[in-house]
């Protein structure tokens, strides 16, 4: 079957910064997707990669390993905005996307 | 330019009942995914429509159909409502038959099956 795994919640400072992991296991690969979806609101596109390496997006950066079947979201200088849910989704053989169940990432003072 | 709209916002039925979501997409674009989101289910996919023609199509019961007009607006109808019905459907507008492009979701509709 096909399978995204991600942290169910995370914890991190203001400030700070905080890595969310995404790993998969899915028929095929298209690319791999994160987007950012704000409590009560629709989930807004973060970033695509498709290949290895890092793409960075100001205070935001995103990794992907396809032979490890890995990707992170690195977020910096946390601000209590970027408390929200981060949706990691593959575009698997037929391009259809494979969605995590999400990471809660709660910010702290 | 207007974002994706989606109607109605909040819907509570009962069980036995048939509902129908409608998604309006950003001017321009062709194509709608429809999904269902449950906490701690991630976000499923239902279908994808594409010029009025059914694209691609999730796993999830017949009771589940949709259809797109041509004026790509979409619409999804769940028949015989179940209690584990209950989430939040999304509807995402993509700008052309591109596999690979950007997916720009509503504000999802929050149906409960009482």
């Amino acid at each position: 079957g096909q399978n995204i795994d991600q942290p169910t919640e995370m914890t991190a400072t203001e400030g700070a910064i905080v890595q969310i992991n995404c790993t998969y296991q899915t028929s095929g690969f298209n690319g791999l997707f994160w987007y950012q979806q704000h409590a009560g609101e629709a989930p807004t596109f973060l970033s695509y990669n498709v290949l290895d390496g890092l793409e960075e997006k100001g205070r935001f950066s995103s990794f992907l390993s396809r032979s490890k079947g890995y990707s992170y979201l690195l977020l910096k200088e946390l601000q209590m905005k970027d408390s929200a849910s981060y949706l990691c989704a593959v575009l698997d053989s037929n391009y259809q996307l494979i969605w995590g169940a999400g990471t809660k990432l709660i910010i702290k003072p | 330019k207007a974002g994706v709209t989606q109607t109605p916002r909040y819907l509570i039925k009962t069980r036995g009942q048939q509902v129908t979501l409608s998604c309006s997409p950003i001017s321009g674009h062709r194509s709608v995914s429809w999904y269902q989101q449950t906490p701690g289910q991630g976000l499923q996919f239902l279908f994808e429509y594409f010029s009025e023609t059914q694209r691609n199509k999730g796993n999830f019961p017949g009771r589940f159909s949709g259809r797109q007009f041509s004026n790509s607006r979409s619409e999804m109808n769940v028949s015989t409502l179940e209690l584990g019905d209950s989430a939040l459907y999304l509807c995402a507008s993509i700008k052309g038959s591109g596999d690979i492009d950007t997916q720009y979701f509503g504000p999802g509709t929050r149906l409960t099956v009482l």
